[in-house]
């Protein structure tokens, strides 16, 4: 079965520093990979994916995440962080074997906190 | 707004009431979910319907009852329910879930009803 591992339950950065979040999965194969954001009160918000080909994936709001098929992970970076980045992040693992690949199994999230 | 509308955003409830959550979406999308997310705790995949048709319940309680009567709309009846069931009840949808490549598995969320059991 597929599984994610965020290991940072909550991290805080100052405003103007660089972040990154790590997302750790387990699937027997090249999984689809996501990372979603939550603001408060708010549903989930897709920041980008991968699916195949350049292992560098560009997102919205100026965000990216690298695959590294050795490590089995897919980390969310962004070289300046804003104040409007303090949310909730949440990795997410897709099944692409097809028929049931509508099945996402997300991480625990990391909260990130951003100081001024 | 994300095309995922759901309804209502609060509700409070007691354990012998009976109320229905709405999901409502006008993105085209043949797929629709109710994911749970409780603190603390990875999204919790409650139900999948497919083109109206049921397609995954996740072992869910059955003091939860969900309704597809089409593709746009989703429902989540709730019954009897228990204080841990308070949670954000988050409602998605998706183009078509047995696609593969670049647009499998977008889910595009609702902002969530947040339900608290009394």
């Amino acid at each position: 079965a597929q599984s994610v591992t965020q290991p940072d339950i909550h991290i805080t950065v100052s405003e103007g520093a660089s972040l990154e979040l790590r997302c750790n999965y387990s699937y027997g194969a090249t999984p689809y990979l996501f990372w979603y954001v939550q603001s408060p009160g708010q549903g989930l918000q897709l920041l980008l994916k991968y699916f195949s080909g350049d292992t560098l994936v560009q997102g919205i709001k100026g965000f990216e995440a690298e695959f590294k098929r050795s490590q089995s992970s897919f980390n969310l970076r962004k070289p300046s962080v804003h104040w409007s980045d303090a949310a909730e992040y949440f990795c997410a693992v897709g099944d692409n074997s097809g028929g049931s690949n509508y099945k996402l199994t997300f991480g625990k999230g990391t909260l990130l906190t951003v100081n001024p | 707004e994300t095309g995922v509308t759901q309804t209502p955003r609060h509700l409070v409830m007691g354990m012998t009431n009976k109320k229905s959550l709405k999901c409502e979406q006008h993105l085209g999308h043949n797929a629709m979910y109710w994911y749970k997310q409780s603190a603390k705790k990875p999204l919790e995949l409650m139900f999948v319907y497919n083109f109206k048709e049921q397609t995954e319940n996740n072992s869910v309680p059955s003091r939860f009852s969900p309704e597809c009567p089409n593709s746009s709309h989703l429902f989540l009846h709730l019954h009897t329910l228990q204080p841990e069931d308070s949670a954000l009840y988050l409602c998605a949808s998706s183009q078509d879930p047995g696609q593969v490549g670049p647009g499998a598995n977008v889910l595009t969320f609702g902002a969530g009803s947040r339900l608290t059991v009394l």
